[in-house]
């Protein structure tokens, strides 16, 4: 079974600050994605990074994906409120429609 | 455009009754996936749909349910007899990647169930 861990589960921090949110498997990815959702929404695609070692920047948000295409990591600089939501990585293998998503990242930006 | 428009978006039933989930993909996209989220398991995949034909359905927790797609524009989610551990977010998202590949997942706003 894939699995992907997602940490910190929760995490509250003042605006302004920078942050990072792990998501980690042992098992290899094909390509990863990552989402965010907002209460009371769906899931909305940030980003998608297909290739070992990829770096992607969207405005105040770098994802990397891991050499080894098993762990990702999100950060986001100079944190907003607009950030708040729950960050979900989702992973899928070579050859695979379905995603496996992590538990998600519940964040808090405080003005 | 209109997005993936799923319906109710709120349901309260009591346990034993029959509960249908139902979602209009976005035109033109061929893949359909059914999602629950809970605050416990997270974001889990139940069945998905290629071409209007179910490709895997091994996240249906059991016979209680089963889902549909009729056409290209449509899918229920169905729950028979419903339980009070089925209370949950359903999410229907669709796709238009191949069949080899999983690209971007449009979802729609959810349907929030709860069984009492």
């Amino acid at each position: 079974t894939q699995l992907l861990e997602q940490s910190p589960q929760f995490l509250s921090i003042q605006e302004g600050e920078n942050l990072t949110v792990y998501c980690n498997s042992s098992s290899v990815f094909s390509s990863l994605q990552w989402y965010r959702q907002e209460p009371g929404e769906g899931p909305v695609l940030l980003v998608t990074v297909v290739t070992g070692g990829e770096v992607k920047k969207l405005k105040r948000l770098t994802f990397q994906f891991g050499d080894a295409r098993k762990d990702s990591s999100l950060h986001i600089t100079a944190a907003q409120p607009g950030d708040t939501g729950l960050y979900l990585c989702a992973g899928a293998t070579q050859g695979a429609q379905k995603l496996v998503f992590g538990q998600g990242t519940r964040l808090t930006i405080n003005p | 455009d209109a997005g993936v428009i799923q319906s109710p978006r709120h349901e309260v039933t009591e346990m034993g009754q029959e509960v249908t989930l139902r979602c209009k993909p976005i035109s033109g996209h061929n893949s359909l996936f059914w999602y629950r989220q809970t605050m416990m398991r997270g974001l889990e995949l139940l069945i998905y749909f290629n071409n209007n034909v179910p490709i895997d359905d091994s996240g249906m927790p059991e016979d209680r349910f089963s889902a549909k797609m009729p056409n290209a524009s449509f899918s229920t989610l169905k729950i028979q007899p419903s339980e009070p551990r089925d209370s949950a977010v359903y999410f229907c998202a669709s796709s238009a990647a191949g069949t080899m590949a999983a690209g971007e997942q449009y979802f729609g706003p959810g349907t929030r169930l709860t069984v009492t």
